[in-house]
Parts: C-alpha cells; sequence; structure tokens
C-alpha cells in the first residue's frame, strides 16, 4: 500500500510560469515532508522541508504548502526555469525516538519549456 | 567536501555472479541506506543502518544483503544477481534518528547512483 502518492508522473510548464507539484499521504502518522530533485545522473538532493506544525515553508522561488486536515502537500515554484526540470520526489516520515524512515513517493517530472 | 560516494557507477554482469556495490561517507553519519530507482516505482528502500552493526531490511530486500561493520562503509552485496535485479541503485546517509536537542531536517544525502544491469 503507498503510503506517499505523486498522481502525476510528469508536468510541463512555460518558464517563468507558477510550477505546482502535489502530493498525498494516507499515514497520519507521518509529521515531516520532505522535497527532493533528482536530475539525470546524479543522485536526489534534499529541497525543501515542513514539519506538520506549520501549513507554509518558503526558501527563494519554492514554497511547500502543508493542508494536514486533506492529507496534502504541494510544492510551488515560482517563476519556473528551464534548470528547475527534473524528477521530484515527495517524502515522509515519523520524528520521535527510535525513528528515522523516510518513505518517498514515485516521483513527478518536471519539465520547463523555455 | 562532503559526500556519499558509490562504486561502481556502471556495471553489467551476468546472472549469479556476485557483486559488490560499495557506499562510504565522510560525514560521520550514524545512518545510512540503500535504495533502488525503477520506472514508474520511484525510490525503494532495500536495507538501512542506524548505527555500526544495526541493519534492517526496507520494502524491498529480497536478493540483497548489506553490512556495517565500520561507520563510514555500507557495502550492497548480491549474492546471486539476477535480471530483476536490474536497476538505478543509491546509497544515502544521513546525521542520526531524530533528537529534540538540534534541528534535524531528516535531510538525506545521495550518492551519484551505480547502474547495475543484470544480464
Amino acid at each position: 500500500d503507498q503510503q506517499v502518492k505523486q498522481n502525476s508522473p510528469s508536468l510541463s510548464v512555460q518558464e517563468g510560469r507558477i510550477s505546482i507539484l502535489n502530493c498525498d499521504y494516507t499515514n497520519s502518522m507521518f509529521d515531516y515532508f520532505l522535497w527532493y530533485k533528482k536530475y539525470p545522473a546524479e543522485g536526489p538532493t534534499f529541497l525543501i522541508s515542513i514539519s506538520s506544525i506549520k501549513d507554509k515553508n518558503e526558501d527563494g522561488r519554492f514554497t511547500v504548502f502543508l493542508n494536514k486536515s486533506a492529507k496534502h502537500l504541494s510544492l510551488h515554484i515560482v517563476p519556473s526555469q528551464p534548470g528547475d526540470s527534473a524528477v521530484y520526489f515527495c517524502a515522509a516520515k515519523r520524528t520521535g525516538a527510535g525513528s528515522y524512515q523516510l518513505t518517498f513517493g514515485k516521483g513527478t517530472k518536471l519539465s520547463v519549456i523555455p | 567536501e562532503a559526500q556519499v560516494t558509490q562504486n561502481p557507477r556502471y556495471l553489467i554482469t551476468v546472472t549469479g555472479k556476485k557483486l559488490t556495490v560499495t557506499c562510504s561517507q565522510n560525514m560521520n553519519h550514524e545512518y545510512m541506506s540503500w535504495y533502488r530507482q525503477d520506472p514508474g516505482l520511484g525510490l525503494r528502500q532495500i536495507y538501512y543502518s542506524m548505527n555500526v552493526e544495526v541493519t534492517d531490511k526496507g520494502d524491498v530486500p529480497e536478493g540483497y544483503k548489506v553490512s556495517r561493520k565500520e561507520k563510514r562503509n555500507f557495502p550492497l552485496i548480491l549474492e546471486s544477481p539476477s535480471p530483476n535485479q536490474t536497476s538505478l541503485y543509491f546509497c544515502a546517509s544521513s546525521l542520526g534518528v531524530w533528537r529534540e536537542a538540534y534541528a534535524n531536517t531528516g535531510e538525506l544525502f545521495f550518492g551519484e547512483g551505480s547502474r547495475l544491469t543484470v544480464l
């Protein structure tokens, strides 16, 4: 049973416009969420995270929104740039003593068209 | 430079021929893990290690072995590789289990990947 779902395998956006990548989760015990970005032939790299006590976290052009009641988070990229073209993985975990495991979604491939 | 190093980066082998993919990190991280990435399936965890001599199965451990004799190294062993183990493998490390005392974002550092083909 997939606990972290990214239902859009791919997304195409014009340069300069907003990219919105969505992620849903089913496990209510998750309390920390992360986004990773992956370019071809490279390992994933950490992008941004959010704790469940917040509903928004912003870092430059990247903003993550969390809707706990809907078990939904989204990553907004504004404005989108061609260098943002990559696969984006949503991940979730439970914090707390004795627990450190990340559960990943299947990823969404973002293509930013110049 | 902080990094996770995997070797080999590319390997073509045949069914049944034992192989080891090495992973080393220079950040003194407690936690290390192996993932495989397959089309349409995303990143799936194979094995993980909370610390030296402590390892545990992830979601897809069948056909793999690991060991953690030293903090910095976490090799992935395929005793008898099969074609369904053809995949892109990533090693990752992290500071460790969540602690309230410091801000641990849970950030995982990934290696560059090892593309394995089993014929």
